[in-house]
């Protein structure tokens, strides 16, 4: 069973644009919702993450959006770029958990027209 | 990706073939991690390691065994190579053990004929 379901699988938005990646997850344990970047040739590298106790968190270009009682939390890239172009995983996870592990969705690929 | 070092960074297998991916990390990671990532599919994982010492099975472990080396290393066997294990493979490791950052290596890419 997928504990965190993502949409769309690929995305293309023009240079400038809004892009936006949705996930949506099963158990109302998770109380950590993070996401991934991913270039070519390389291993994913965190780029923002959220608590449930806020309902929005933004970092430069880059806005988590988070709707706890949906169980559905999205990234919104703001004036999209080409160097944007990668593939986004979201995830979730219960922190303090003994397993204490991520939960990943099947990843988005972004590509950015100039 | 600093931190987290894989080797090796490509491999080819023939059918039936061992072989270990070796990682190492610098990063004082108490937790450890084995993914593998197919086109689609995201990334699974096979094995993890909440400390030094155990193991744990993850989505995929069919196929694969781990050893928890020590508080640095955390390999992953292949005993008899399969072309269904052609993928990459990722190591990770995180300090707090909860999920909260986990850092990722840059991948082996691994093909089994």
């Amino acid at each position: 069973q997928q504990q965190v379901k993502q949409s769309p699988q690929s995305l293309i938005v023009q240079k400038g644009g809004i892009s936006i990646i949705n996930c949506a997850y099963e158990n109302t344990a998770f109380d950590y919702f993070p996401w991934y970047q991913q270039f070519p040739g390389k291993g994913p590298a965190l780029l923002i993450a959220i608590r449930p106790d806020v309902s929005e968190k933004k970092e430069g270009r880059f806005t988590i959006s988070f709707n706890k009682s949906a169980k559905q939390f999205s990234l919104h890239i703001m004036d999209s770029q080409p160097g944007d172009s990668a593939t986004y995983f979201c995830a979730a996870s219960k922190e303090g958990s003994t397993l204490g592990r991520l939960y990943f969705g099947r990843g988005t690929q972004l590509t950015v027209w100039p | 990706n600093a931190g987290v070092t894989q080797t090796p960074k490509f491999q080819v297998l023939k059918t039936g073939q061992s072989m270990t991916l070796q990682c190492a990390q610098d990063m004082n990671h108490n937790s450890m991690y084995w993914y593998r990532q197919d086109p689609g599919m995201g990334l699974r994982l096979i094995y993890y390691s909440a400390s030094e010492g155990t193991t744990d099975k993850g989505e995929v472990p069919n196929g694969y065994n781990v050893s928890r080396l020590n508080k640095r290393e955390f390999s992953l066997r292949l005993e008899s190579a399969a072309p269904s294990q052609t993928s990459v493979y990722f190591c990770a490791g995180d300090s707090t053990g909860s999920g909260n950052t986990i850092y990722f290596g840059e991948g082996s890419w691994l093909t089994v004929v």
